[in-house]
């Protein structure tokens, strides 16, 4: 079946460690997005990938990271720079950007302890 | 002001009822439409997309007015898997394939 993976579903982080959440789509889709979602908020865009090799800002990029090696890959790092970093993430793709329906990975809770 | 708004309820209604949500977008060269239903703790998952001539899917449905810049939801007989968060996406080509996501509205189908 195809899909849009992220592991691990649940994960727990020290201060001042970095983690990274992996993200893998099997849909031979163009685009691929990384959203962080706080209780009672709307979805907000981390980053952005259009293309291999290529990847934008989203509105709250600061303290993240991510790559965009191969086209069906597109981890996300969560650095210690990020002061706030408990929350639910999404990775989502597209088949191209334009007028697409988006489609989303299970997401993976990260929890500073 | 935010590209989407929704009234985040909780709207409780018994089973059987019909309720409307209701979404409105502030960037006038949007161009996609969605409704998504998240459950708890779950990702979002497509429910419908909306067209300008209006569009059923069952006992769903949903409307655009480009004039007023808003979109709904129906859902008619309501059940208790109802039970969710709707979410209201828009998506613009002028944005550079942005999506902007509201806040979701809370449903809550009373046995």
């Amino acid at each position: 079946d195809g899909g849009i993976t992220q592991s691990p579903k649940y994960l727990f982080r020290k201060e001042g460690q970095n983690v990274t959440l992996s993200c893998e789509q099997n849909l031979n889709h163009d685009a691929m997005y990384w959203y962080r979602q706080d209780p009672g908020q709307g979805l907000r865009l981390i980053y952005y990938s259009q293309i291999v090799n290529d990847f934008q800002k989203g509105d709250i990029a600061e303290g993240y990271s991510v790559s965009r090696e191969k086209k069906e890959s597109f981890p996300l790092t969560v650095t210690s720079a990020q002061k706030n970093p408990t929350a639910f993430y999404l990775c989502a793709s597209t088949p191209g950007f334009s007028g697409n329906t988006i489609y989303f990975g299970e997401g993976s809770w990260l929890t500073v302890v | 002001r935010k590209e989407v708004e929704q009234d985040p309820g909780p709207f409780n209604v018994p089973e059987g009822a019909t309720v409307a949500f209701n979404c409105t977008y502030s960037n006038s060269a949007s161009q996609s439409f969605f409704w998504y239903r998240q459950d708890c703790r779950k990702e979002p998952k497509l429910l419908m997309s909306v067209y300008s001539s209006g569009n059923e899917d069952g006992r769903f449905t949903a409307q655009l007015n480009r004039a007023s810049q808003y979109i709904s939801l129906l859902i008619r007989d309501s059940k208790l898997s109802d039970s969710a968060t709707y979410l209201c996406v828009v998506n613009g080509e002028a944005s550079g394939n942005q999506f902007y996501f509201g806040t979701g509205t809370s449903l809550t189908v009373i046995p």
